[in-house]
């Protein structure tokens, strides 16, 4: 299979807290994306990064890429109760034409 | 305003019979997509089209059709050769190069 791998599948955190997905892929990526879906809803785009870059910033999201361990991580600082989601990591593999290839996904539930 | 719209938002099918998920896009965006979740998991591409007139299968076509006569339009249909469609289904459409997809709120299909 192309899909990444994502971890952890759940995560339940506390209102203010940090919270930290990771994402794996198998391939060469032109970029890795983040999407959040909350549920029973379509997916909403986050944030990109290509693949010359390190860290992305995008208010309270951090993205960092680690293309020699094939990774990234989404950290979501100090996060609220609307944050609750689905989260997905996207990766446009290069030579895959222009689709992506979307992770299994996890759950972030934060507690009021 | 802009967007995918999907209609319906919840449909049902009977065995032996196909329905069509109606897919339409006032973003003047080329690229569009057709994907199935199931739950629990990421996303799986059924079709895609990159320009009118054209579309390729995408990893799960088997038991579904498309068309792309307009490029706001493309229809889905999942028909009676597939023998598993309860599932969630996602149109989106791409922007650019960058390969960033716009999904719309998504249509649910069970079986009856």
């Amino acid at each position: 299979s192309q899909q990444g791998e994502e971890d952890p599948q759940a995560l339940s955190i506390q209102e203010g807290e940090n919270a930290t997905m990771n994402c794996s892929y198998k391939t060469s990526i032109n970029n890795l994306q983040w999407y959040r879906q909350n549920s029973g809803r379509g997916l909403v785009h986050l944030i990109l990064i290509r693949s010359n870059e390190r860290e992305k910033h995008s208010g309270r999201l951090r993205v960092t890429l680690d293309t020699s361990k094939k990774s990234s991580s989404l950290l979501i600082t100090a996060s609220r109760a609307a944050d609750t989601a689905s989260y997905f990591c996207a990766t446009d593999l290069m030579g895959y034409g222009n689709k992506l290839v979307f992770g299994a996904g996890t759950i972030l539930r934060v507690k009021s | 305003d802009g967007g995918i719209t999907q209609s319906p938002k919840y449909l049902f099918r009977k065995e032996g019979q196909n329905v069509t998920l109606s897919c339409e896009q006032n973003l003047n965006h080329d690229a569009m997509y057709w994907y199935r979740q199931d739950p629990g998991q990421g996303l799986r591409l059924i079709y895609y089209s990159q320009i009118v007139n054209d579309f390729q299968k995408g990893d799960i076509a088997e038991g579904y059709s498309v068309s792309r006569e307009k490029k706001e339009s493309f229809p889905l249909t999942v028909t009676s050769a597939q023998k598993n469609p309860t599932a969630f289904y996602l149109c989106a459409s791409r922007k650019d190069v960058k390969n960033i997809q716009y999904f719309g709120a998504g249509t649910r299909l069970s079986v009856l």
